[in-house]
């Protein structure tokens, strides 16, 4: 149990183009998830919380008109990286957390992660 | 920055042996995790310990945590080619925000 699908798993667009990502938790539902950026042979940074229903919370420094958040419904969240440039590309992570009685969110469930290329 | 830190950053080891990885933070935490990316990969999740912890095991990984210190270790004992990964710690403090380590790549020798 406790899976979380990405997709794509990758895509090369051109500049100025926007990308869509989609999470889906897939056998439980998630009314936060967060998404993550990673940088070749470094560390995951949290750039937005995407709580279901409402507006994501950003992290300071990343633009929220760059990065659209939707999170429709309670198995799914979408990233939007808007105008894209090259050095938007990166690899993108999204994870979800089944709430569990009152310790909710503790064990977060990783997506695959989509690797983003922009030429 | 936030972040936590992590050291080494990069570990090779022969199969067998055990290895030993450290992960330094900032704040006051509620859990600390450790979590496992094979290269290009999502993370898999190995072990939680809660701030009133101070060790626990699964299997072949030891995770001890010192909140005075601001300190945990992921110790891999009997090492196989298969553990070869870059090991994140991620902690938390109040929400379910979590905060990235800077990772050790750990490489096992066959």
């Amino acid at each position: 149990g406790a899976v979380v699908s990405q997709h794509p798993s990758w895509v090369i667009c051109k500049s100025g183009t926007s990308v869509k990502i989609e999470c889906r938790s897939l056998d439980f539902q998630a009314t936060t998830m967060f998404w993550y950026r990673q940088f070749p042979k470094q560390s995951l940074m949290l750039m937005a919380t995407s709580n279901e229903g409402s507006k994501a919370t950003y992290e300071q420094g990343v633009e929220k008109d760059k990065f659209l958040i939707n999170h429709a419904s309670l198995t799914l969240s979408t990233l939007t990286v808007t105008s894209a440039h090259p050095e938007d590309s990166s690899f993108y992570i999204c994870s979800a957390s089944p709430p569990t009685g009152g310790r909710g969110g503790e064990t977060q469930y990783f997506g695959p992660g989509t690797r983003l290329l922009v030429l | 920055s936030q972040q936590g830190e992590e050291d080494p950053q990069a570990l090779s080891i022969q199969e067998g042996e055990n290895a030993t990885m450290n992960c330094s933070y900032k704040t006051s935490i509620n859990n600390l995790q450790w979590y496992r990316q094979n290269s290009g990969r999502g993370l898999v999740h190995l072990i939680l310990i809660r701030s009133n912890e101070r060790e626990k095991h699964s299997g072949r990984l030891r995770v001890t945590l010192d909140t005075s210190k601001k300190s945990s270790s992921l110790l891999i004992t009997a090492s196989r080619a298969a553990d070869t990964a870059s090991y994140f710690c991620a902690t938390a403090a109040g929400t379910y925000k979590y905060i990235f380590g800077t990772g050790t790549r750990l490489k096992v020798l066959a």
